[in-house]
């Protein structure tokens, strides 16, 4: 399996720019998380998908974020507009959920975005 | 409120020497997992143990639930040992969302 695959690995745009982030996640995990890393906050779960339908939103920062998942295969994540606050790492991890709990999480390389 | 705690923060070791990462948590999880932040920022996951032990060649982790604890064993370490582990819980009353903490720093000397 080719793991949980991310695109673009760096982005860089100038603010009020629409930026989007794709996530392929792993064949036959039916969860998804969309996580943003800085130094100040650390790891922060924005949303999170199961069965393609989002769970929990609660972490997204604000209006301007937006995620969806039109099927099992792929997700977006896209900010409109991007302001320089939300450069940071992005990353999209994909599980199976069982019963109550998930199994082990795995993660994509990350989205690097500079928003200057 | 509910906190993942991570100690050492940081952590200097000379190769070939043993460590002990610890993960407290304030309340029930469902799920506990170790990962390890390599230099290049890739996530690599490396136990998933809501309870009991597990080995994984030169790495070993305990969760103790009813104790809120968890522990990730180093033994014999190498440069390549070196980055951010993180641990993650899922938290029994919040459903779905794993929460890490905020993570212990090796370095590993060669």
């Amino acid at each position: 399996d080719a793991g949980v695959i991310q695109s673009p690995r760096h982005e860089v745009t100038e603010m009020g720019q629409e930026v989007t982030l794709r996530c392929k996640p792993i064949s036959g995990h039916n969860s998804l998380f969309w996580y943003r890393q800085t130094m100040m906050r650390g790891l922060e779960l924005l949303i999170y998908f199961n069965n393609n339908v989002p769970i929990d939103d609660s972490g997204m920062p604000e209006d301007r974020f937006s995620a969806k998942m039109p099927n099992a295969s792929f997700s977006t994540l896209k900010i409109q507009p991007s302001e320089p606050r939300d450069s940071a790492v992005y990353f999209c991890a994909s599980s199976n959920r069982v019963w109550v709990t998930n199994e082990k999480l795995f993660f994509g390389s990350g989205t690097q975005l500079s928003v200057l | 409120g509910i906190q993942v705690e991570q100690s050492p923060p940081d952590l200097i070791l000379q190769e070939g020497a043993n460590s002990t990462l610890r993960c407290n948590f304030s309340d029930s999880v469902n799920n506990l997992q170790w990962f390890h932040q390599n230099p290049w920022g890739q996530l690599i996951n490396l136990f998933y143990i809501p309870s009991g032990t597990k080995q994984n060649g030169r790495l070993s982790a305990t969760t103790v639930a009813t104790e809120r604890y968890s522990l990730l064993y180093i033994s014999s370490s190498q440069t390549t040992d070196s980055g951010v582990y993180f641990c993650a819980v899922e938290w029994r009353s919040s459903g779905d969302k794993l929460t890490f903490g905020t993570g212990t720093r090796l370095a590993v000397r060669p």
